[in-house]
């Protein structure tokens, strides 16, 4: 996608259509990867998550790749609809230690579902 | 509701105003977090306690900050003098230990005048 006024990557698709969402993390020592979804005013809410001992998960109408050699996550909607419109942000957390937890975000990107 | 929540939504204060912030966290989580989002960014992690020990302050914590967890339920966010740069939306979230899943509150928007 290319940047728009926010500086975020946008994705525009149509109803029906699947879209697949990019994200680089950063920390090769990152244990956990999750995506988020954030509509407008609200919080960031749970999509679906994955060890960094798998490469594929699925969920419903979702499934999430990661590919530790060069530090991508993807994240795929199947049949997108319009509630599917939002910002996602990946977000990756390390395997123990007191920053357990501590969840380090990715940069945003808004999908655009047109009906 | 049996979400987390957070008071108020929003908050508008002149600088150099102290704010207050609430956030309620599921009953059962043992675990709570806050962050900051600023306009076109994801969250920046804060801090977070396990029960009512807080465990890690993130360098963003400035002394002006500071977070209280005292009977390992509700947490509250004070900001002492506040500056513009304050301003943005304030999220709380909370999980179970040991499960990364973390749900988030719908967050308190500060403007600073």
């Amino acid at each position: 996608g290319e940047s728009v006024g926010l500086h975020l990557p946008t994705l525009s698709v149509q109803e029906g259509d699947n879209s697949i969402i990019n994200c680089a993390y950063s920390n090769s020592a990152s244990d956990y990867f999750i995506w988020y979804k954030q509509e407008s005013g609200k919080g960031p809410q749970f999509i679906i998550d994955i060890r960094s001992n798998m490469d594929k998960r699925q969920g419903q109408r979702v499934t999430v790749l990661l590919n530790k050699t060069v530090k991508h996550l993807s994240l795929q909607i199947a049949a997108t609809q319009p509630g599917d419109s939002a910002v996602y942000f990946c977000a990756e957390a390390p395997a123990g230690g007191t920053s357990y937890g501590k969840l380090t975000f990715g940069q945003g990107t808004i999908l655009t579902v047109h009906p | 509701d049996t979400g987390v929540s957070q008071d108020p939504r929003h908050k508008i204060t002149k600088r150099g105003q102290n704010v207050t912030f609430r956030c309620d966290p599921i009953s059962e989580h043992n675990r709570l977090y806050w962050y900051r989002q600023t306009l076109g960014q994801g969250p920046e992690f804060l801090t977070y306690f396990q029960n009512e020990a807080q465990l890690e302050k993130s360098r963003l914590l400035s002394d002006r900050f500071s977070a209280e967890r005292p009977k390992g339920s509700f947490s509250t966010l004070e900001i002492q003098r506040t500056e513009q740069g304050d301003s943005a939306m304030y999220l709380c979230a909370s999980s179970l230990r040991l499960v990364n899943e973390q749900f988030f509150g719908p967050g308190t928007r500060l403007t600073v005048l």
